[in-house]
């Protein structure tokens, strides 16, 4: 069981080129998310997917593009890098319950450098 | 306004010492609050969760405290140990999917 895995870990790319950013949990989560944190600010949501199929903005999604084509990952796109995208990304997944509401894993973070 | 406010933003303390770190929130709806440990360079990991009706909650050396009436949580870690040196991350939930972060208290434990 890997959890939450991220790929790529690190990325440098120029000013205007476009990336995917690929998340995959094997924990039959319905729900995906895609975070970033920046120094001196907490995790930030750009996009978020509650089942298969489906995807939602989050509080910061300019300049990103998100799909679920399947349950088990949640592509994030970026289609013209800016250097205001050097961030470290997080993915995430999680479950509801009704005792606990939703728990929530992360994955391990992919740094990217826009230059 | 962030929703959720945490002290200190950071803070030194020596090995085996105890220290205690604040989280206030204005989330509402309420469903639960949770603290997360973050090591340099990894993902976030929950360290505990607790409920409207829940007071207190324990995993190993931390203990969260949670009061609903005025808002605020709390996380102490007793004796302290070199691998506690992270980031704290409390973490509100209202219910509807949509997570409140802090922005963390940054611990470093000196030997």
């Amino acid at each position: 069981n890997a959890g939450v895995t991220q790929t790529p870990k690190f990325r440098v790319l120029k000013t205007g080129q476009s990336m995917t950013l690929l998340c995959a949990q094997d924990m039959n989560h319905e729900y995906m998310y895609w975070y970033r944190q920046d120094p001196g600010m907490g995790l930030r949501l750009i996009h978020y997917s509650v089942g298969e199929g489906t995807t939602a903005k989050g509080e910061v999604p300019d300049g990103y593009n998100v799909s679920r084509l399947k349950k088990q990952n949640f592509l994030l796109g970026l289609e013209s890098a800016a250097p205001s995208q050097t961030s470290v990304y997080f993915c995430a997944s999680s479950y509801w319950d009704a005792s606990s509401g939703n728990t929530i894993y992360f994955g391990e973070g992919s740094w990217l450098t826009v230059v | 306004k962030n929703q959720v406010e945490q002290s200190p933003q950071s803070l030194i303390i020596l090995e085996g010492k105890n220290c205690t770190l604040q989280c206030n929130y204005t989330v509402s709806p309420f469903s639960n609050l949770r603290w997360y440990k973050q090591d340099t360079g990894r993902g976030p990991v929950s360290l505990t969760i607790m409920t409207f009706s829940e007071n207190t909650k324990s995993n190993g050396r931390y203990t969260a405290t949670l009061d609903a009436d005025t808002k605020q949580s709390s996380l102490h870690i007793t004796a302290s140990q070199l691998s506690d040196s992270a980031s704290y991350i409390c973490v509100v939930d209202n219910g509807n999917n949509r997570l409140a972060f802090g922005k963390g208290n940054q611990v470093v434990v000196i030997p």
